[in-house]
């Protein structure tokens, strides 16, 4: 148990609707990143929230966006879903803005089917 | 080229036996490296965690970075059947971004 929890745990979208993925991090985290994971592939950066702002986004179209929330919870939002977006969605808390000497950990994720 | 490389497998070995896992990475700006376990349709969890080159070692688990050769290993000693899994390989610079790798997927057979 990392003490990260995401929800849904999963979900079916029709192409061209608008998702969003809601996540609680570890207690005392005050930093989260969302990765996405395409089915055979390792996880790939999407961006990361401290103290309520973006801090570093990966090679992501501006249709993915987020919030982080004064309690650390986070959501990340995604408009004019494609097919390619099906995807397991992780969401990862660290106790550090610079990450050095914490660690990572991720939740279960939430699976979402674009049809 | 992507910049973390793992060889996919699947990897098969019998139990008992050691599981060698290995990736090579491309940024030289890493610092610290990161191996996630990770079961079928569930979240990656964290094995082990490593700071610049050397070995650490945790139970069954020994992780070595050779930042020379951009190079880092985790050895699974004394394999189980619960160890079957999809093993990632992660990098990072300062920040709390991770560049994994593919994934390697373990067989180990009773």
């Amino acid at each position: 148990e990392t003490g990260v929890t995401q929800s849904p745990t999963h979900l079916i979208k029709t192409r061209g609707q608008q998702v969003t993925l809601r996540c609680s991090s570890q207690s005392g985290h005050n930093t989260v990143s969302w990765y996405q994971q395409a089915l055979g592939q390792g996880p790939q950066f999407i961006f990361q929230y401290y103290r309520e702002e973006e801090n570093g986004r990966g090679n992501f179209p501006p249709r993915f966006s987020g919030l982080q929330f004064p309690n650390y919870s986070s959501e990340l939002n995604v408009n004019a879903l494609e097919l390619d977006d099906s995807a397991l969605y992780l969401c990862a808390s660290s106790s550090s803005l610079t990450g050095e000497g914490n660690t990572i950990y991720f939740g279960e994720g939430s699976w979402l089917t674009v049809v | 080229q992507k910049e973390v490389e793992q060889d996919p497998g699947p990897l098969s070995v019998p139990e008992g036996a050691i599981v060698s896992l290995n990736c090579t990475y491309s940024n030289s700006a890493f610092q610290y490296f990161m191996w996630y376990r990770q079961y079928s349709r569930k979240g990656p969890e964290l094995l082990m965690y490593t700071y610049s080159s050397g070995n650490k070692e945790d139970g069954r688990f020994t992780a070595q970075v050779d930042k020379s050769s951009k190079y880092i290993s985790l050895f699974i000693r004394d394999s189980q059947p619960s160890d079957s899994a999809t093993y990632l390989c992660g990098g990072k610079a300062a920040g709390n971004k991770l560049t994994f790798g593919g994934g390697t997927r373990v067989l180990v057979k009773p």
